[in-house]
Parts: structure tokens; sequence; C-alpha cells
């Protein structure tokens, strides 16, 4: 089984700012790589797929990269309604979720 | 767009069977268009994918929970279900129901999710 790793676990940032969330994968996830979004009490919510298409009307302030074994997720301008928990997924194999990391606005 | 509902029974007894159901609105469950699938998140604690089904019945199952679980899918109802056998108190968790495009790029990506029901195993 593929095992994910995110980091940090945790952050704290300013309203403005430019933060980096890395998930390492154990092997490589080809591009069946994707970044969720969650609020607490509410379901995850998709924000890009395949290493680095955003779905749907999420904002642009979100992008991401990576390839093989090593990806990052970036928020660009960070807003206060970024407080959340971002998730990555593996989907190459049987999927696999990092264990999250808790964004906070300062 | 895409609606999922689960539905179950909350509150379980060590060893029993945990059934849950997601009742899908706004496509059909035979839709070779999308997979159907399940995922957990305990209480504090990171989301862990449990299995996903096709239309076809084609079902694939985390590794530290094959043995337990099975999916199944209700035509008739436009339902797909899951069935973890012998649960303890490590299976409390919120329980969503979710769904991901066929087709490489998508794969795995669920797009669509329910809102999650909570099921608690105590004694």
């Amino acid at each position: 089984e593929i095992q994910m790793t995110q980091s940090p676990s945790s952050l704290s940032a300013s309203v403005g700012d430019r933060v980096t969330i890395t998930c390492r994968a154990s092997q490589s996830v080809g591009t069946s790589l994707h970044w969720y979004l969650q609020k607490p009490g509410t379901a995850p919510k998709l924000l890009i797929y395949a290493v680095s298409n955003l779905q749907g009307e999420i904002s642009s302030r979100f992008s991401a990269t990576g390839s093989g074994t090593d990806f990052t997720l970036t928020i660009s301008n960070l807003q206060p309604e970024d407080s959340a928990y971002y998730y990555c997924q593996q989907a190459y194999g049987t999927s696999t979720f990092g264990q999250g990391t808790k964004v906070e606005i300062k | 767009q895409l609606q999922l509902q689960e539905s179950g029974p909350g509150l379980l007894k060590p060893s029993e069977a945990l059934s849950l159901t997601c009742t899908v609105s706004g496509g059909s469950i035979t839709s070779d268009s999308y997979y159907w699938g399940w995922v957990r998140q305990p209480p504090g604690k990171g989301l862990e994918w449990i299995a996903t089904i096709y239309y076809t019945g084609a079902t694939y199952i985390t590794v530290p929970l094959r043995g337990r679980v099975t999916m199944s899918i209700d035509t008739s109802k436009n339902q797909f279900s899951l069935r973890l056998n012998y649960v303890t108190a490590a299976d409390t968790a919120t329980y969503y129901c979710a769904s991901h495009p066929s087709g490489d790029v998508r794969r795995g990506a669920f797009d669509f999710w329910g809102q999650g029901t909570m099921v608690t195993v105590s004694s």
C-alpha cells in the first residue's frame, strides 16, 4: 500500500502570505494525486485533481505541482476563508490519503 | 449535479456488522461515468479511503479492511452500500459516501460527497 506523508502537520500564517504544503509518496503515483480542503464539521472538498488541475470554481490562488513521489500545494495571498485542513490523496493503486495539514490564520 | 446522502444506524455494539447506504440523486448508479466510494474519518483524525465500486460490480478495498468489507449496488433504488463486519471501537468515525469520475485523468478524485454520517461503536 502506498503511504502518503504530508508536511507540515500544521502551519500558521498571516493574511496575504503564501504557504506551501508538501506531500510525499512512498512510491511513484504518476499523476494520480489530488488535493482536498476540509472545514470542521463538513465534508472534504476537491481542490485540485491530477497534480495541478483546479476543480470547478476553486480560486486561482490555489496551485499545485509535482511528479512521481513529490508534490506541493501552494496557497497565494492567504485569506481568512482558507483556514482549514488540507489533504493529499493518491489514487494510483488503492487510494490513500495523507495525514492532513492544518492551516490557521494568525 | 450529483447529490449523495448517507444513511445508517448511528450506534453499534462491538462485533456487530455496520451497514451503510448511500442514495444517489442527479445521476444513475449504473452510469459508466462514475465510481462510488466510501471514506471515513475518526473523531479528530484524518481521512481514510475504505472502498470503491463500479457499476459492473468491480470493487476495490483498502488493504487493512479486506476481509471485513463488502460493497454492493442496488440499481432499483439508485443506491450503493457498505458492510463492515465485526466492528470495534476503532471503527468509530464519520462515514462519507462519495463519487469520482471514471477515466484516467480524474481517477480517484472524489468530486461529490455526502454530508457524512457518524457511527459510534460502544458497548
